[in-house]
């Protein structure tokens, strides 16, 4: 167990170009979720993939924001032309399905973090 | 819809005392999952506790312990024997649906919790 791996760390970028995330989850999850996290505040909820189909968007999400995970297993979350609202740590987690841990809790990556400038 | 609400946004507690963090939520589905996270400075989220709704116990991981009140809907976190290194961020999830379906786990907007020697 290696633990789920976000590329990269740190990413700056000027206001209107694109930017890409990978999230690579614990091999066995096949649930995959990305979350957004501003200071001092919780994680709030993007998108899920249960295997390769995402399931759920949040309506809060502009049509700025995809999300892929085309072979059930690393997901990807774009974001096109880039606000400086955008910046924010960007976190990936995965889970699995019963009969795995109680709950199926969420694995948390260590986080993108974006700087739009 | 679902929603987690954490009302207390810092706490000052100290080391050895027992501490108790505060978690209401709404959902209109009988089958729900309960978790809380924390989040020290590093930033990492780690998982400490899981209740399912038709949990007949309240859940139990070492120093840490679920005040599960269904009537009330409320998930309240106890840290017994308080430590230096629980100071850090708090945050109730929820996931709504049983953990057979994959369905999307919200947070609230934590507490904050700071450990005095």
């Amino acid at each position: 167990d290696t633990g789920v791996s976000q590329d990269p760390r740190h990413k700056i970028t000027k206001r209107g170009q694109n930017v890409t995330f990978r999230c690579d989850p614990i091999s066995e999850h096949n649930r995959l979720y990305w979350y957004r996290q501003t200071l001092g505040q919780g994680p709030e909820f993007l998108t899920y993939f249960q295997n390769e189909a995402q399931l759920e968007k949040s309506r809060l999400l502009s049509d700025r924001f995809s999300a892929e995970r085309p072979k059930g297993s690393f997901s990807t979350l774009e974001i096109q032309r880039t606000e400086q609202g955008d910046s924010a740590m960007y976190l990936c987690a995965s889970s699995s399905e019963p009969p795995g841990q109680a709950g199926s809790p969420l694995h948390f990556g260590n986080g993108t973090r974006l700087t739009v400038t | 819809a679902q929603k987690i609400t954490q009302t207390q946004p810092g706490m000052f507690v100290q080391e050895k005392e027992a501490v108790t963090l505060d978690c209401t939520y709404d959902t209109s589905d009988p089958s729900y999952g309960l978790f809380w996270y924390k989040q020290p400075s590093s930033g990492e989220m780690i998982f400490l506790i899981y209740q399912g709704s038709y949990d007949q116990q309240n859940a139990t991981e070492g120093r840490y312990s679920l005040n599960f009140q269904k009537a009330r809907k409320s998930a309240n976190l106890v840290i017994s024997a308080s430590q230096l290194g629980d100071s850090a961020m708090y945050f109730c999830a929820m996931r709504e649906g049983p953990r057979s379906s994959a369905s999307k786990i919200i947070f609230g907007s934590g507490t904050r919790l700071s450990i005095r020697p």
